[in-house]
């Protein structure tokens, strides 16, 4: 069974430029959600997309936009970079409601810099 | 509105118990997750309670009061690789949403 795994690990940008992550779903699994974790906190609900759409959103602006492919692997993309997006930001994929405890698998996330 | 609570951090001494307790304010709840993660890598999924009562599983265990929007995670005869930070989650109800709402996690130091 392979895992999630995420690309880039680290990078670093400057702020104003964009900047996609990629992110593969543990095969078998309809759902990828993405968080951002600041350091030293939680991680915090980004979006969520089940079979190619968007079915959850938390408080990130319009900025923070995501993609699902029929494999369901993700990509999570940010525009107009600015400094307080530098955190790790964690894929995460799971089997839709009612299955199991459909707890989350997270990746190793990748961690982005804004200079 | 949404909020978690947990301890920032914790110490306690290698062979010991440990309680990390997490209180909860929700606007829905499907079941709460507690989940590890250590310095630089993934949180890892430890347990799951969604019914009232006490999940037992090796030398963890996971309580829930739905009613008093509480939970604790025990950890008990402790190692040295259980220094981490420890995650507590509520999973939001919604459809095929499955939007957990993350605590901003309780960093354990173990100490020989």
């Amino acid at each position: 069974e392979t895992g999630v795994t995420q690309s880039p690990t680290h990078l670093i940008k400057t702020r104003g430029q964009q900047v996609t992550l990629r992110c593969s779903s543990q095969s078998g699994h309809n759902t990828v959600s993405w968080y951002q974790q600041a350091l030293g906190q939680g991680p915090q609900f980004i979006f969520q997309y089940y079979r190619e759409e968007e079915n959850g959103r938390g408080n990130f602006p319009p900025r923070f936009s995501g993609l699902q492919f029929p494999n369901y692997s993700s990509e999570l993309n940010v525009n107009a970079l600015e400094l307080d997006d530098s955190a790790l930001y964690l894929c995460a994929s799971s089997l839709g409601s009612g299955t199991n405890t459909g707890e989350l698998f997270f990746g190793e996330g990748s961690r982005l810099t804004v200079l | 509105g949404q909020n978690i609570d947990q301890p920032t951090e914790m110490t306690a001494t290698e062979g010991a118990i440990v309680q990390i307790n997490c209180t909860y304010q929700t606007s829905g709840f499907n079941g709460l997750f507690w989940y590890q993660q250590h310095a630089g890598e993934a949180p890892t999924f430890l347990s799951y309670n969604v019914l009232d009562g006490l999940e037992e599983k090796g030398r963890f265990s996971s309580f829930l009061s739905r009613s008093k929007g509480y939970s604790y995670l025990l950890l008990k005869e402790l190692q040295m690789k259980d220094s981490a930070s420890y995650l507590c989650a509520v999973r939001d109800l919604g459809g095929y949403g499955q939007n957990f709402v993350f605590g901003p996690g309780t960093r354990l130091s173990v100490l020989p």
